[in-house]
């Protein structure tokens, strides 16, 4: 997506905590997203967080928000080698296309 | 439910033939999108539809072709292929309202020489 910004790689090792960063710049969306691709598969939604919310809690999974910094991440706890895959963010797109705009997304490589 | 569904899985064209894409989806939702997918360029809108018999272009449209004939289906229509539109092909549908949660289908692999 021409405005959602985020690296393309990624490596950590096993048991490591993961973070993936993400910057946009379209402040009207309701929700923030982000969405996980694993090898010759669609992508999947894994997590989203409310565009009121500063962070987002769940399981090894925690969302940051900062809205003054258009700046979103995602934190995995205790990567496995099973959390390999391409993360997406993405955003609403609210004039009136009823889309989602996605980063070209990172590539996330667990090593042990 | 199986959810997405596309056919073929993989196609091999030639420069100038053409070749329809089906997206099918059991979830009785309103809308449906097509996107390619090319390497460090995340996914990008070609169409998508918010109901039966209802098309639009999305974001690189060029080239292709759309219907929603049934509310279920949702196909791609290549005219006349070009080695540019070599990609990986997701189909997405979601329903109206809340959160923009997208299904996807598990993609085609086009090749086009």
């Amino acid at each position: 997506g021409e405005d959602v910004e985020q690296s393309l790689f990624l490596s950590v090792r096993e048991g490591d905590s993961s973070v993936i960063n993400c910057t946009y710049t379209d402040s009207s969306s309701t929700y923030l997203y982000w969405y996980k691709q694993e090898p010759g598969a669609g992508l999947q939604l894994l997590t989203y967080i409310f565009s009121n919310m500063d962070m987002k809690q769940d399981q090894r999974l925690t969302v940051l928000l900062n809205k003054k910094d258009k700046h979103l991440s995602l934190r995995i706890a205790d990567t496995q080698t099973g959390d390999s895959a391409i993360y997406f963010c993405a955003h609403e797109f609210l004039g009136g296309y009823n889309k989602l705009i996605f980063g070209a997304g990172t590539r996330l490589a667990v090593h042990p | 439910n199986a959810g997405v569904t596309q056919t073929p899985k993989f196609r091999v064209l030639k420069t100038g033939q053409s070749m329809t894409l089906l997206c099918a989806q059991d979830m009785n939702h309103e809308y449906m999108y097509w996107y390619r997918q090319d390497p460090g360029m995340g996914l990008r809108l070609i169409h998508y539809s918010v109901g039966e018999g209802t098309t639009a272009k999305g974001e690189v449209p060029d080239g292709y072709n759309v219907s929603r004939l049934k509310k279920q289906n949702f196909l791609l229509g290549l005219e006349s292929a070009a080695p540019s539109q070599t990609s990986v092909y997701f189909c997405a549908s979601r329903s109206e309202g809340g959160v923009y949660e997208q299904y996807f289908g598990p993609g085609t692999r086009l090749t086009v020489t």
